[in-house]
Order: C-alpha cells, then sequence, then structure tokens
C-alpha cells in the first residue's frame, strides 16, 4: 500500500516569509508525528497527534511553529517568518495507534521536505 | 548533553566484515530502544525494534540493549554494500510517544 507522502519535497523560502509543509499519513493511522533533521543534530521531536489532537507538542521550538491534523489524516506544518536557522528536512512519520498497551507501534517516515531558508 | 549519543563517524568497512555500531543513553526510563536506517535523500526505516533489555537477532542483523550500562548496539554480519547507510538509534519510554534519535553514524561498505 501507500506509504507516508509529504509535499512538497524541496522548499526554498526568503528569510520572513511563511511557509507550509504538508504530510500525509497512511492511510488507517491515527497517530501523527512531525520531526525536524539538522545537520548534526539527528531527529527532533517536533509534535505528535493522535486523531486530530496533540498532546504532545513540547518539541516545536518556538511560537513561529504551528501544526494542525484535520480529518484524522493530513497535517500541516506552519512556520511563520521564517529564519535561516529554519534550514533542516522535516520528516513526518504515522503509525497505526501509537503506543497501546504498552506495545509501541512501528513508525513508518516520509521522505521529508527539505527546506532551505536564504 | 544530549539523551542518546551516538558516534557519527563516517565509518567505513570492507565488505563481509562485521560492524558494530553503539549508542549511549542517560535517560532511565527509556524502554524501547529502535535501530533505523536511513538511506540518502530518504526517510529512516525500521530496522530493529527491542524491549527493555536483551538481544535480538534478525538475519545479518543483531540488536543489543544492556539497560545496566545504559548501551545500545547494533551488529551487521556480512555486511554489503547495500548496508551503506546512516544509522540512526532512538530510545523511548512507556506511556510517551517521544522518540529520543542519536544523530546517526554514516556507514560506508567498501566492495
Amino acid at each position: 500500500g501507500a506509504g507516508v507522502s509529504q509535499s512538497p519535497s524541496n522548499k526554498v523560502t526568503e528569510k520572513g516569509k511563511d511557509v507550509e509543509l504538508r504530510c500525509d499519513p497512511i492511510s488507517g493511522h491515527t497517530a501523527l508525528y512531525w520531526y525536524r533533521q539538522s545537520l548534526g543534530q539527528g531527529l527532533e521531536f517536533l509534535i505528535y497527534f493522535q486523531g486530530n489532537s496533540a498532546p504532545d507538542k513540547s518539541g516545536l521550538p518556538s511560537d513561529r511553529f504551528s501544526a494542525e491534523r484535520t480529518g484524522g489524516s493530513v497535517s500541516t506544518l506552519t512556520i511563520q517568518r521564517t529564519q535561516q536557522e529554519d534550514s533542516a528536512v522535516y520528516l513526518c512519520a504515522s503509525s497505526r495507534t501509537g503506543t497501546s498497551g504498552g506495545a509501541r507501534e512501528t513508525q513508518y517516515f516520509g521522505p521529508g521536505t527539505r527546506l532551505l531558508v536564504l | 548533553q544530549k539523551e542518546v549519543e551516538q558516534d557519527p563517524g563516517p565509518l567505513s568497512v570492507p565488505e563481509g566484515a562485521i560492524v558494530s555500531l553503539n549508542c549511549t543513553y542517560s535517560n532511565s526510563a527509556f524502554q524501547y530502544f529502535m535501530w533505523y536506517r536511513q538511506y540518502s535523500r530518504k526517510g529512516p526505516e525500521l530496522l530493529m525494534y527491542t524491549y527493555s533489555s536483551g538481544n535480538k537477532e534478525d538475519g545479518r542483523f543483531t540488536a543489543q540493549v544492556d539497560k545496566s550500562s545504559k548501551y545500545i548496539s547494533l551488529f551487521i554480519r556480512d555486511s554489503q554494500p547495500s548496508d551503506s547507510a546512516t544509522y540512526l538509534c532512538s530510545s523511548g519510554g512507556f506511556g510517551n510517544e517521544k522518540l529520543t534519535f542519536g544523530t546517526g553514524t554514516r556507514l560506508t561498505i567498501i566492495p
């Protein structure tokens, strides 16, 4: 079946502009995650959705970052007034249920959106 | 100090060699341990998943977790050029959806 898809694949923007990154999770997956991957930093957790709710937003680096999920499916990560330090690969992952009954469901990652802020 | 530390490499070994990749972690609450493989310009894919301490084997791959020393290892036997990728260790706590990742080790298998 289809995996996690993300769009756009690449985004170049000017400092100060807003950007929207989209994630289409695997159909039927209720849990959705956003991560950021920077050179030398590894993957950093940003936010977790269960359905349309975001019980854990602890990784969002500033109030310029926000995310929403609608219909329990598509999610959008918005970065307002982009800065050069926002340049990174933004990865989305989904899992069937998240953590359930002590077992952790596999997170399936999309290919990422490469964001470059000039 | 990062909660999960991983030597970034790069690491180059000849084809057929045994590869050892390692991570340490500091959070005693971590119960889940995973290894992800990431090819260039692709998303990470789950390679091995271990709950608590112990060993897990899958084909040429063996994952080890030693909770007493907070040490995570991945061994690759009979390494192949197709194993060339970045390997990421990650850990998570019970009841917590967040995964914490190491920085990744870039591995090259030389034919």
